[in-house]
């Protein structure tokens, strides 16, 4: 299957600092990628819609100023955690779409833990 | 409503007990089906996609197939490394909704 990278695999940070968590599709060119979080042995929460070279779209309930997304490129997406708080703690999960059959291809994520 | 669920939410199985797993959906306009596993503490691996009511398709000791109402994987001869959380996912619309997935546990 498709290969879809995250970058870091785990961060440790203090309350009130930013983390970016990096996301990357490496066998194919993603209009379209996807952020998740998941909490310990509950299933996937879609947070936001990340489209290349447009604002990303927000799932209700998830703060877009919290949560900045950037699609720059076609095989990159960032989402950066502003003022992370202890609460924002959680597994950050992206995936990519493959433009073809539309079968999301996931990265490794992100295990954030704000202290 | 539209909505996607999993049943059993887990299943022990002995090594080698075949059993199925079944993903329910309620949804207008199925643009296609897709089956994951997740092992813990890593993203989800993708396993199937189905787009139509009668299809199949197998890997391995996995076979998901795909009816207009639900969608069931089968396992056949399951060993230990097979243990992990199995989801579907429903593409509907502009829609991708994952289902709370079912725990698998093969004891050897």
């Amino acid at each position: 299957g498709a290969v879809v990278s995250q970058h870091p695999s785990w961060v440790i940070c203090k309350s009130g600092t930013s983390v970016k968590i990096e996301c990357r599709s490496l066998d194919f060119q993603a209009t379209t990628m996807f952020w998740y979080r998941q909490f310990p042995k509950q299933s996937l929460m879609l947070m936001a819609t990340s489209n290349e070279g447009s604002k990303a779209t927000y799932e209700q309930g998830v703060e877009k100023d919290k949560f900045l997304i950037n699609h720059a490129s076609l095989t990159l997406s960032t989402l950066t955690v502003t003022s992370a708080h202890p609460e924002d703690s959680s597994f950050y999960i992206c995936s990519a779409r493959d433009p073809i059959g539309e079968t999301q291809y996931f990265g490794p994520g992100t295990r954030l833990l704000v202290l | 409503e539209d909505q996607v669920t999993q049943s059993p939410e887990a299943l022990r199985l002995q090594e080698g007990e075949s059993s199925s797993l079944n993903c329910s959906y309620t949804v207008s306009g199925l643009r296609g089906l897709f089956w994951y596993r997740q092992d813990p503490g890593k993203g989800p691996e993708f396993l199937f996609t189905l787009y139509s009511a009668g299809e199949e398709k197998e890997k391995e000791r996995l076979k998901a197939t795909l009816t207009k109402k639900e969608s069931f994987l089968h396992i056949t001869a399951p060993k230990p490394e097979d243990s992990a959380t199995y989801l579907c996912a429903v593409h509907y619309g502009q829609n991708f909704v994952f289902g709370p997935g079912t725990r698998l546990s093969a004891l050897p």
